[in-house]
C-alpha cells in the first residue's frame, strides 16, 4: 500500500525558515518524480514543486522560486521541502504527492502557519 | 502559464442525478488532465487521469471526456458519498495548474 506521511509543519515567524519532510513507503520511491502541493485555508490547490527521480531536475512556480527548495534522499525514501524567507501567504497545508499518473497518491498533509 | 477555467463553482444535485463539471484549458494540453475529489479535512483523491482513464478503485459512475481543450467529469448517478470539492489539474507543462474547484452538494 502506497503511504506518504508529511512532517515538520508548525508556527513560524515571517522571514524565517522551515523544512518539511515526507516519508514514503509501499512503492519504489526512486522510480517516481515527487511533488509538493499546498492549500491555503478554505482555498484551492496550488502546485509548489516537483523533483525528478534522481533529483537532478527541479521545477517551481514563480510564487516560490528562489525561496523554496525541493530535494530527496532515495536511500531513505524521503522527500523534503526547504522553505526560506517565509511570508504570511505561505500559510497552508502542504501535501506530498507521488508524480505517477500525474499526482496519483497524496499524504494527509502538514500545516504551516506563518505569523508573528 | 496555462490557465484552467473550471465551472460551475458550485452545484447542488439530487441522488441518482447526472452531474457534469468542466475545465477549459487556455491552450492545448493533450490528455494531460486529471480530476480529483476532496472531502473536508482530507487530501485529494485521484479519480481520472489521462483525461479519460479511471483510477484504481474509483466507481464506474465517474467518467472523464475531452473535446478539444474542454474537459469534463461526469458522475452518472450521484450517490450519497459523492459530495465534496472537485478539482482538475493540467500536467502538460510547468507550472502545473489546478482549476479553482467545484463544490458539489446534495440537494
Amino acid at each position: 500500500e502506497v503511504q506518504l506521511v508529511e512532517s515538520g509543519g508548525g508556527l513560524v515567524q515571517p522571514g524565517r525558515s522551515l523544512k518539511l519532510s515526507c516519508a514514503a513507503s509501499g512503492f519504489t520511491f526512486s522510480n517516481y518524480y515527487m511533488a509538493w502541493v499546498r492549500q491555503a485555508p478554505k482555498k484551492g490547490l496550488e502546485w509548489v514543486a516537483t523533483i525528478s527521480t534522481s533529483g537532478s531536475r527541479t521545477y517551481y512556480p514563480d510564487s516560490v522560486k528562489g525561496r523554496f527548495t525541493i530535494s530527496r534522499d532515495n536511500a531513505k525514501s524521503s522527500l523534503y521541502l526547504q522553505m526560506n524567507s517565509l511570508k504570511s501567504e505561505d500559510t497552508a497545508t502542504y501535501y506530498c504527492a507521488r508524480h505517477g499518473r500525474l499526482l496519483d497518491f497524496w499524504g494527509p498533509g502538514t500545516m504551516v502557519t506563518v505569523s508573528s | 502559464d496555462i490557465q484552467m477555467t473550471q465551472s460551475p463553482a458550485s452545484l447542488s444535485a439530487s441522488l441518482e442525478e447526472i452531474v457534469t463539471i468542466t475545465c477549459q484549458a487556455s491552450q492545448d494540453i493533450g490528455n494531460w488532465l486529471a480530476w480529483y475529489q476532496q472531502k473536508p479535512g482530507k487530501s485529494p483523491q485521484l479519480l481520472i487521469y489521462g483525461a479519460t482513464s479511471l483510477a484504481d478503485g474509483v466507481p464506474s459512475r465517474f467518467s472523464g471526456s475531452r473535446s478539444g481543450t474542454q474537459y469534463s467529469l461526469k458522475i452518472s448517478r450521484l450517490q450519497v458519498e459523492d459530495p465534496g470539492i472537485y478539482y482538475c489539474l493540467q500536467g502538460y507543462s510547468a507550472p502545473y495548474t489546478f482549476g479553482a474547484g467545484t463544490k458539489l452538494e446534495l440537494k
